[in-house]
């Protein structure tokens, strides 16, 4: 039951350019999109969220667009950094709190 | 550091084995989730406590079960184990049960291999 779908495993980019990472779901009933970073050894840890009634949440260098017509959402980390090696996990929610994760994206920065 | 309590850290047992997982949630947090990560997986929801009831279930086996404490601590009971339940399992928490879009905070996680 593969709810929300990260279809690229992993992403290269360098240092200072642009990442995006990218989502899709297939349940209209989500509320609520998050994503997680996690580093190896690591459990996830949030860094930004959007709710259904936007379509852009910015936070820094993080910005999480939503287009619900396509049933996508994305996450552009502009400029990368190194330290933002990681693998990305985008999570939907409806209001029983049942969070459905994607598969993840190793995002690598290259200095 | 999540505040998010998981031991151990690293466990290996034989199938047909039983083991159990702990997690001691954040300070505060009455929500307990668990979620189990295969090999090139997603992290998949397997149950969630709130106060000590059981809120939500997810793609939980029935040889897997789970409980959370009057002190909040939770534990995850894997029996009759198999290899494919080789995996990481992560406990996360949240302040209350059915928070709208708040983000879970997570434990570093247990490996277990199953021989």
């Amino acid at each position: 039951d593969q709810q929300v779908k990260q279809n690229s495993p992993s992403l290269s980019v360098q240092e200072g350019r642009i990442s995006i990472l990218n989502c899709d779901y297939t349940n209209s009933m989500f509320d609520y999109f998050l994503w997680y970073k996690k580093y190896p050894a690591e459990g996830p840890t949030f860094l930004i969220s959007i709710s259904s009634i936007k379509d852009k949440n910015e936070d820094g260098r993080f910005t999480v667009f939503l287009n619900k017509s396509a049933k996508h959402l994305s996450l552009h980390i502009v400029p990368s950094q190194p330290g933002d090696s990681a693998v990305y996990f985008c999570a939907s929610t409806y209001n029983n709190n049942d969070m459905r994760f994607g598969a993840g994206t190793r995002l690598t920065v290259k200095p | 550091d999540s505040g998010v309590t998981q031991t151990p850290k690293h466990l290996i047992t034989a199938t047909g084995q039983r083991v159990t997982l702990r997690c001691s949630p954040r300070s505060g947090d009455l929500s307990v989730y668990w979620y189990q990560q295969s090999l090139d997986q997603g992290l998949q929801f397997l149950i969630q406590y709130y106060n000590g009831e059981e809120r939500a279930k997810g793609n939980i086996l029935e040889r897997f079960s789970a409980q959370q404490f009057p002190d909040l601590h939770s534990e995850l009971n894997l029996s009759s184990l198999e290899l494919g339940d080789s995996a990481l399992y992560f406990c996360a928490s949240s302040v209350g049960d059915r928070d709208l879009g708040s983000p879970l905070h997570f434990g570093n996680g247990t490996r277990l291999t199953v021989t």
